[in-house]
């Protein structure tokens, strides 16, 4: 089975802190997402990754930054928190580029507070 | 824009037979996948339809029109292990995936 391990499941963090949140898969998969996840709106993709230090902007990137040095690794950053960053964010990791019949397999989410 | 209609909340009673729809408008269409997620918990696969009609998996079904641009997900024989939220969502030409807010399905005894 696919394990995508998010490394925090609850994170509270003070505004304008710089905040990273992490994502590990162990089945050599070519591509990471990091998504956030709010009441009544669908997931929205704030960055991807098709192959290591390759990254592509989503729809959301503004005030992240992402990092994958690794393939298996694949890092989202907050870089000057703020309160309207307060979220869930889910990472999930898939082993083609087209996704469709390869499913992408998600983490457990971080639920990230920024006071 | 690109989007995703379906409805917020459903309500069902166990053993009966309940049915989420999705409408999309996107820019292109590879094909409609469907997810569930238990509350605090990980979106995880059901389905993906990328040609016209009924795809079976055991007590769970999805149908895909592409003329019409819209899809269900039928669940049958329900179970209160059922009780989620189903996220419809489209791979578009750019295969990323454009998702839906989610459906919550709620199942009485």
């Amino acid at each position: 089975d696919v394990k995508v391990t998010q490394s925090s499941r609850y994170l509270v963090k003070r505004t304008g802190e710089k905040v990273f949140l992490e994502c590990v898969q162990d089945m050599d998969h070519e591509n990471m997402f990091w998504y956030r996840q709010d009441p009544g709106l669908g997931l929205r993709l704030i960055y991807f990754s098709y192959d290591v230090k390759m990254k592509e902007k989503g729809d959301i990137p503004e005030g992240y930054s992402v990092s994958r040095e690794k393939k298996e690794r694949f890092s989202l950053i907050l870089e000057s928190a703020s309160t309207n960053q307060t979220s869930m964010y889910l990472c999930a990791s898939s082993l083609w580029r087209d996704s469709g019949n390869q499913p992408q397999h998600f983490g457990d989410g971080t639920r990230l507070s920024i006071l | 824009g690109q989007s995703l209609e379906q409805p917020s909340e459903v309500t069902a009673v166990e053993g009966a037979i309940v049915q989420i729809n999705c409408t999309y408008q996107t820019s292109g269409f590879y094909g409609l996948s469907w997810y569930q997620q238990h509350d605090g918990g990980a979106p995880t696969f059901l389905s993906y339809n990328a040609l016209d009609g009924l795809e079976e998996t055991g007590r769970f079904s999805s149908f895909l029109s592409r003329s019409d641009s819209y899809g269900y997900l039928l669940l049958q024989e329900l179970q209160m292990k059922d009780s989620a939220s189903y996220l419809c969502a489209v791979l578009d030409s750019n295969y990323q995936l454009i998702w839906g807010a989610g459906t919550k399905l709620i199942i009485k005894p």
